[in-house]
């Protein structure tokens, strides 16, 4: 079955900053790749998705994230950081007929 | 007009309770989802049903029942409640079990003592 592995647990950024977010799946084939994000007291909203196409991937709120198939990557990436971007950000890979979610990133992003 | 609303919202219990989550979805959605999400956010599903069918049933306790009397509504009814059920849980929907896209309701928060 798949996995998914997110290595930043946390990540702590002053606003313009750059981000990078880490996410690896475990193996090959045809993948589905999406990424989340909660806002504190929220649910869940979908940032990004890849099916296929251009493995660079652009989504809501200035994300975009890079599939490279050879090195099982799907990061997530935003140039400047705002502190309205303080949230958990969860990686999640198609499995059959479910998503396997990572254990989440927590990015702070103070003023 | 939310698309994937739940309720309660909060929900604070004894252990040993029976307690039920409510799920409705008004996406027009065939597959509806159950996620349980720890103290330390990570988040597993629990269940899916497609059309009234369940077809994800993840290693669970049988203690969780899910029902789906409709394909906008799925619910969530727990028996004897034990203090590690203290989670959130989420519900979600997508067109198909083969997966577009999923839309997660607002959470109940669940809470054991």
């Amino acid at each position: 079955a798949q996995s998914v592995s997110q290595h930043n647990h946390h990540v702590i950024l002053s606003e313009a900053a750059s981000l990078e977010l880490g996410c690896n799946y475990s193996y090959g084939g045809t993948v589905n790749l999406f990424w989340y994000v909660q806002y504190p007291g929220q649910h869940l909203q979908l940032l990004l998705k890849y099916f296929s196409g251009d493995p660079l991937v652009k989504g809501i709120k200035g994300f975009e994230a890079e599939f490279i198939k050879s090195k099982f990557s799907f990061n997530l990436r935003k140039p400047s950081v705002q502190w309205s971007d303080t949230a958990e950000y969860f990686c999640a890979v198609k499995d059959t007929d479910k998503l396997i979610f990572g254990t989440g990133t927590r990015l702070q992003v103070f003023p | 007009d939310t698309a994937v609303s739940q309720t309660p919202k909060y929900l604070v219990t004894q252990m040993g309770n029976d307690k039920s989550i409510k799920c409705e979805q008004n996406l027009g959605h065939d597959t509806m989802y159950w996620y349980k999400q720890d103290s330390k956010k990570f988040l597993k599903i629990m269940f899916s049903y497609n059309n009234k069918e369940l077809i994800i049933n993840e290693t669970v306790p049988n203690r969780f029942s899910p029902k789906s009397p409709d394909k906008a509504h799925l619910n969530l009814h727990i028996n004897s409640l034990e203090l590690g059920d203290s989670a959130v849980y989420f519900c979600a929907s997508s067109q198909e079990p083969s997966l577009e896209t999923q839309y997660f309701g607002p959470g109940t928060r669940l809470l054991v003592l």
